[in-house]
């Protein structure tokens, strides 16, 4: 069984430059999550979405970030214009039964810098 | 807002050497504790999931054990191939499923 794909898996940007993550995740699962996880750190949510909708995305800087999913499978997180702080690694998820068991399925993850 | 705390950040054990991790909680309303297992360069991986208080869980060489404010990750004997950062995280019994992550322990094993 194919995993959750990231891409790309490497991005080295200037400031106020934009960039965009893609996921695609396995093959039935309904929900998808996008998480930042800064070096040093847990992963912490940005955004949720169940099918084609967002469930929680209060975490999100809407400011510079957005996401989308389309037709409910491949998901895009934008960043625009991005700040130092937004060297992080990005991870995709997706869980089958909305996260009930906790049981996520992380992708390999998109590592971004920001200079 | 929920909280996990994780200790100690790193730990260094011998090939063999048993120790436990730690993962203490503060959550309005327990849904789930779960404990992931993150090698360098990639995403975490699913190790276990907790519900309840005295529930224990185990995998190979790892057993997780949950109280009302903590939970213990026990690795017996390990193995160079145990080394990787565990995460602890959360989840409340409602609301949507988000999971809070702890900070993790960052475990080396040495042959």
């Amino acid at each position: 069984e194919a995993g959750v794909a990231q891409s790309p898996r490497y991005k080295i940007i200037e400031k106020r430059q934009s960039v965009a993550f893609w996921c695609n995740p396995i093959s039935g699962h309904a929900t998808l999550y996008w998480y930042q996880q800064i070096l040093g750190q847990g992963p912490k949510l940005l955004i949720q979405f169940q099918n084609n909708g967002v469930v929680d995305d209060s975490q999100l800087p809407k400011d510079r970030f957005s996401a989308e999913r389309l037709k409910g499978v491949d998901s895009t997180l934008k960043i625009q214009p991005a700040k130092l702080e937004d060297s992080a690694v990005y991870l995709c998820a997706s869980s089958f039964l909305g996260g009930l068991t906790g049981e996520l399925f992380f992708g390999e993850g998109s590592r971004l810098t920001v200079l | 807002e929920d909280q996990v705390t994780q200790s100690p950040e790193a730990l260094r054990l011998q090939e063999g050497e048993s120790s436990s991790l730690n993962c203490s909680y503060t959550v309005s309303g327990l849904r789930g504790l779960f404990w992931y297992r993150q090698d360098p360069g990639k995403g975490p991986e699913f190790l276990f999931t907790l519900y309840s208080a005295g529930e224990e869980k185990e995998k190979e060489r790892l057993k997780a054990t949950l109280t009302k404010k903590e939970s213990f990750l026990h690795i017996t004997a390990p193995k160079p191939e145990d080394s990787a950062t565990y995460l602890c995280a959360v989840q409340r019994n409602f609301g949507n499923e988000k999971l809070t992550f702890g900070t993790g322990t960052r475990l080396t094993i040495i042959p």
